[in-house]
């Protein structure tokens, strides 16, 4: 594809609900990040995939977090049991190479709203 | 981990003024200095880069400078125009951990 696809753009989930945001990376893209974007602050690292694996999920904020790649392309954030807290833009980005040393490209983000 | 501050936290110019931002980290390992732009409601997107074995990058009319040893670098923004508005995040990086961390944001507002 021409860039990192996330879906859905917006959500709003009644508290309690669980969730599900997908990530569709560049093609052939090896590394995978979660960022999350609470309004008026700068993106907060959640966790991160190099193919499908997990390397570092120490940005989750909560075992209500969960995030997987099953096949090294796409990824999909899970939240369980929403709460209000949860509520921000949800920022996945792609990379050529291993980490973030090569540039790295972010979708358009999903915004989620927990009521 | 990164402790990274930008300031100033809003910067307002006049179109064809300068403007110019500045980040400070804390980790003397760092070695990857990017920017990022991101616009009301769009994605970050990379605007300028430096690695640690360079003072000073230029691309237009935006530049970064970098000064390791105070642990600190800037961006620069000449002949601004207003589609310059947006927040600008600086992101250092030790290129010994996979993943940026991000300031907490400079909103740049040029008027016309």
């Amino acid at each position: 594809g021409a860039g990192v696809s996330q879906s859905p753009r917006y959500k709003v989930a009644k508290r309690g609900q669980d969730v599900a945001l997908r990530c569709d990376p560049i093609s052939g893209h090896v590394s995978l990040f979660w960022y999350q974007q609470a309004l008026g602050q700068g993106p907060e690292f959640l966790t991160y995939f190099q193919n499908e694996a997990q390397l570092d999920k120490s940005g989750l904020p909560s075992d209500r977090f969960f995030a997987e790649r099953p096949e090294g392309s796409v990824s999909t954030l899970k939240i369980q049991r929403t709460q209000q807290e949860d509520s921000a833009v949800y920022l996945c980005a792609s990379s050529l190479g291993q980490g973030m040393n090569t540039e790295a490209f972010f979708g358009q983000g999903t915004r989620l709203t927990v009521v | 981990g990164e402790n990274v501050e930008q300031h100033p936290s809003t910067l307002s110019v006049q179109e064809g003024d300068s403007a110019v931002i500045k980040c400070t980290y804390s980790d003397s390992a760092s070695n990857y200095f990017p920017w990022y732009k991101q616009e009301l409601g769009k994605r970050p997107q990379l605007i300028i880069d430096i690695r640690s074995n360079v003072g000073e990058k230029k691309d237009q009319r935006i530049a970064v400078t970098l000064n390791k040893t105070a642990k600190h670098f800037s961006l620069h923004i000449t002949e601004t125009q207003p589609e310059d508005s947006a927040v600008y995040f600086c992101a250092p990086m030790n290129s010994g951990y996979s993943t940026l961390t991000f300031g907490k944001g400079t909103m740049l507002l040029v008027s016309p």
